[in-house]
């Protein structure tokens, strides 16, 4: 079945340093891959999305890569600020099609420091 | 414009009662989610609708779960004969038809089965 994996432990940088998060899969081929923020309390809120047919995307601050050979997408925020720090969700969309239900990883807690 | 709202927010039952998790999409939306997360997972999905019918139902985890969504609206989870397994947040989410499948999360409903 498919595995989705995100780094479990937590991740804690200097505010204005770059942070990097990673999302591995295994035994899927998503369509799309998403990255969501959550926030304790609140429901997870969508930052970015990437099709399989994209190496980058970028958002402000925020670039997404997609590596489909490697199976994995990178998250990285630049200039990091305190505000930034909450749980980041990377979800794979599904192998066809545009809508139906994500696979969500468990989540990494970046705390960008002042 | 509203989000997404889920009623109630907090919920305390005792094991073998009947629960009844309500949630109001965003106006327009066809297509809903229901997800669970526990304490330091990401959303697991549950169901899936497309207006008023289960397009994909494949989450739910045994016949005490269901839900329905009667005039392609609002939807209600219902979980019978709780158990202390069943305590979660229940999220639920909307997305447009078309577009980049962004899912819009509600707060979420906490769930405690004592």
């Amino acid at each position: 079945s498919q595995k989705i994996e995100q780094n479990s432990e937590a991740l804690n940088i200097q505010e204005g340093k770059t942070a990097t998060l990673t999302c591995n899969y295994t035994n899927y081929s998503p369509a799309y891959l998403q990255w969501y923020r959550q926030d304790p309390g609140r429901g997870p809120v969508f930052l970015l999305l990437i099709r399989e047919n994209e190496k980058e995307k970028r958002k402000e601050r925020l670039k997404v890569t997609f590596d489909t050979t490697l199976k994995q997408s990178l998250f990285h925020i630049t200039a990091s600020q305190p505000a930034d720090s909450a749980t980041y969700l990377c979800a794979l969309g599904p192998t066809g099609g545009n809508t139906g239900k994500l696979i969500f990883g468990q989540g990494t807690t970046l705390q960008v420091k002042p | 414009g509203a989000g997404v709202s889920q009623t109630p927010s907090n919920k305390v039952t005792e094991k073998g009662k009947y629960v009844e998790l309500r949630c109001d999409p965003i106006s327009g939306h066809t297509a809903l989610y229901w997800y669970r997360q526990s304490l330091g997972q990401g959303p697991e999905f549950l169901i899936y609708f497309q207006g008023t019918g289960a397009a994909d139902d494949s989450g739910l985890p045994n016949d005490r779960f269901f839900a329905v969504r009667p005039e392609g609206s609002v939807s209600t989870l219902k979980i019978q004969r709780t158990e202390r397994g069943d305590s979660a947040v229940y999220l639920c989410a909307s997305s447009p038809v078309t577009g980049s499948n962004e899912q819009f999360f509600g707060p979420g409903t906490r769930l405690t089965v004592l």
